[in-house]
């Protein structure tokens, strides 16, 4: 069945360093999500998306799919405590009503 | 988020005996879903509802049923809950074309 791997499992960064998670699908996406989850809380969507090639900013976030829609990857540029929590990408294929996600990146940030 | 109550939020019982964990949503979305959240295995979908009535397996269905009798309501039970079934579930909706939204979770522990 189709798998949605992350890397890494953890990272742990000095504030105001970069940050980046990779996310690869066994199979072609029709699209794929992003989820922040917070120490203790749930997973709250970021962005979704759709075509290949996508690039899409949220102020430090920058999201990337992939060429042929396997991969993707979220980069954060100069972390901030606030960016503390656990990453997941999440993919569906055609005609499906069900997403996969990803094993998730624990992103821990030092002051 | 997106007015989802699950219930209960904490449980502790013992290997063999039932248990049934209740998700609550009040947007009136179409799709509900159940995931667990394991340390390294991310969410895994249990099983998803597409309407009432209607509902179909994810990747760890095994040991679990689902039922949904009312658009607001989509019920998980362990009819005989294993060690193995401790873990933290959380309950998803949305509605089509949108983003899931997440409850708060549920923290099932299985003595």
């Amino acid at each position: 069945g189709q798998q949605v791997m992350q890397i890494p499992q953890y990272q742990h960064v000095q504030e105001g360093e970069d940050f980046t998670t990779y996310c690869n699908s066994s199979t072609t996406l029709s699209n794929i999500q992003w989820y922040k989850q917070r120490p203790g809380g749930h997973p709250v969507f970021l962005i979704q998306l759709v075509k290949s090639g996508e690039v899409k900013k949220q102020k430090r976030l920058t999201f990337q799919f992939g060429e042929a829609k396997k991969n993707s990857s979220l980069h954060i540029t100069a972390t901030q405590t606030t960016d503390v929590g656990t990453y997941f990408c999440a993919g569906s294929e055609d005609n499906t009503d069900k997403l996969i996600f990803g094993t998730g990146t624990r992103l821990q940030v030092f002051p | 988020d997106a007015g989802i109550t699950q219930s209960p939020r904490h449980k502790v019982t013992e290997t063999g005996t039932p248990v049934t964990l209740r998700c609550h949503q009040t947007e009136n979305h179409r799709y509900m879903y159940w995931y667990r959240q394991d340390p390294g295995h991310g969410l895994r979908l249990i099983h998803y509802s597409y309407g009432v009535k209607d509902t179909d397996k994810g990747e760890v269905s095994d040991g679990y049923s689902v039922s949904r009798s009312k658009t607001e309501d989509f019920l998980l039970t362990l009819e005989s809950a294993t060690s193995s079934q401790t873990s933290v579930y959380f309950c998803a909706t949305r509605e089509g074309g949108q983003p899931q939204h997440f409850g708060d979770g549920t923290r099932l522990s299985i003595l």
